[in-house]
């Protein structure tokens, strides 16, 4: 079937320590993004990539990094620069235009800071 | 500033109580309204799109509705699997402009 694969499900990161959560979809959609989730806030838009090899900043890129060398995977680095990285994070991809059923999302990386 | 806001925060219903769930966006120029049911702990689902004032879209005891300023998502009778967050989403441009969510609990 296919989908959208984000590992790790729980992820804990130490002061300073830069983490990387991956993202992997196999539906050949060409567009990609990255979301993170608090509780009682709307998702926030962190970076997105509507084809490969190029990625534009969302509402609250500060502190994160992304990449796109392929097609399928949109891997987000969480530098040391993020002063509040704790969250859930989601990744989602859609065909160019978002067409009718909007985004498909991965199940989530919780990240925790300890 | 474009945004979307969603009311109640959270409803608690009984099992066959029905109830609606209100979603209003202030965005020009939308290109569509989206709602998404998300479990605990996973990504959210792709429930109805909606394009236009005056369009509805139905699915089991779900109904979405939508006006130039609010959409509607209906429960009627509600079991317990209906509980989750539903979100709602306004596309325009490119991107999406996501609410906070409605936690719906619905009891046995």
């Amino acid at each position: 079937d296919g989908g959208i694969t984000q590992s790790p499900k729980y992820l804990f990161r130490k002061e300073g320590q830069n983490v990387t959560l991956s993202c992997e979809q196999n539906l050949n959609h060409d567009a990609m993004y990255w979301y993170r989730q608090d509780p009682g806030q709307g998702l926030r838009l962190i970076y997105y990539s509507q084809i490969v090899n190029d990625f534009q900043k969302g509402d609250i890129a500060e502190g994160y990094s992304v990449s796109r060398e392929k097609k399928e995977s949109f891997p987000l680095t969480v530098t040391s620069a993020q002063k509040n990285p704790t969250a859930f994070y989601l990744c989602a991809s859609s065909t160019s235009g978002q067409g009718a059923r909007g985004y498909t999302f991965g199940s989530g990386t919780r990240l925790t800071v300890v | 500033e474009d945004q979307v806001t969603q009311s109640p925060e959270a409803l608690r219903l009984q099992e066959g109580e029905s109830s609606s769930l209100n979603c209003s966006y202030t965005v020009s120029g939308l290109r569509g309204l989206f709602w998404y049911r998300q479990d605990p702990g996973k990504g959210p689902e792709f429930l109805f799109t909606l394009y236009s004032a005056g369009e509805e879209k139905e699915k089991e005891r779900l109904k979405a509705t939508l006006t130039k300023k609010e959409s509607f998502l209906h429960i009627t009778a509600p079991k317990p699997e209906d509980s989750a967050t539903y979100l709602c989403a306004s596309h325009y441009g490119q991107n999406f402009v996501f609410g906070p969510g409605t936690r719906l609990s619905v009891l046995p």
